[in-house]
């Protein structure tokens, strides 16, 4: 079974500093896909970024990219110039045939 | 976001009475899905849908049961409430799936979840 694995339950960061999430996933399927939602207080899921595991090129949006790791099957955020509204849980997620696998989540503190 | 609401929003119940979560669509996506997030677990797939009147188990199932008569309703139902059960419950909606080749992004959308406190 594909599990997904967030060692960080929580991290800080000061704002307009950069700080990287950590998620590994197991898996033995070569299509897929990954995700990093955010959950900020009001409990709402925010799609942040996705990557197809067939691109190597790392996907960015803004401020937000990713460095992927197949072969190490690594799939890490970094937030740059954090801002206040930043300040979430975010949670990785790998997306299989029926399912969408999510880690335990990292929650993100901003300090001002 | 408008395309997906749940109701209710938040519901306090007792140990051993049914409860019924409803799950409502405006896109007329194929998949839907229930979800159910607990501290330290992520969220954890409960059910899933991939069209009217296909449902299927998922990873925390036993408890629960599903009901799809409309390609817009989902509706979640804990036969016989516990405590254990007392989550918040996401919804989630999905155009396609991978393997079909749709040009999407395969990822979900989200309800706005629902807060289920069993007493």
């Amino acid at each position: 079974a594909q599990t997904v694995t967030q060692s960080q339950p929580e991290m800080s960061v000061q704002e307009a500093e950069t700080v990287t999430l950590s998620c590994t996933y197991d898996t033995s399927e070569s299509d897929y896909y990954l995700f990093w939602y955010k959950q900020p207080p009001s409990r709402q899921m925010i799609l942040v970024i996705r990557q197809e595991a067939y691109k190597q090129q790392n996907a960015t949006e803004n401020r937000f990219s990713v460095n992927f790791q197949k072969a190490a099957k690594s799939f890490s955020l970094k937030i740059s110039d954090s801002q206040l509204g930043d300040a979430a849980m975010y949670f990785c997620a790998y997306r299989t045939t029926n399912d969408m696998r999510f880690g335990a989540g990292t929650r993100l503190t901003v300090k001002p | 976001d408008a395309g997906i609401t749940q109701s209710p929003r938040h519901k306090v119940t007792e140990t051993g009475t049914p409860v019924t979560l409803r799950c409502h669509q405006t896109e007329n996506h194929r998949y839907m899905y229930w979800y159910r997030q607990d501290p330290g677990h992520g969220l954890r797939l409960i059910h899933y849908s991939y069209g009217v009147k296909d449902t299927d188990k998922g990873e925390v199932s036993d408890g629960y049961s599903v009901s799809r008569s409309k390609t817009e309703d989902f509706l979640l139902t804990l036969e016989s409430a516990t405590s254990s059960q007392t989550s918040v419950y996401f919804c989630a909606i999905s155009e396609s799936t991978i393997g079909t080749r749709a040009r999407n992004n395969y990822g979900y959308t989200f309800g706005s979840g629902t807060r289920l406190t069993v007493v």
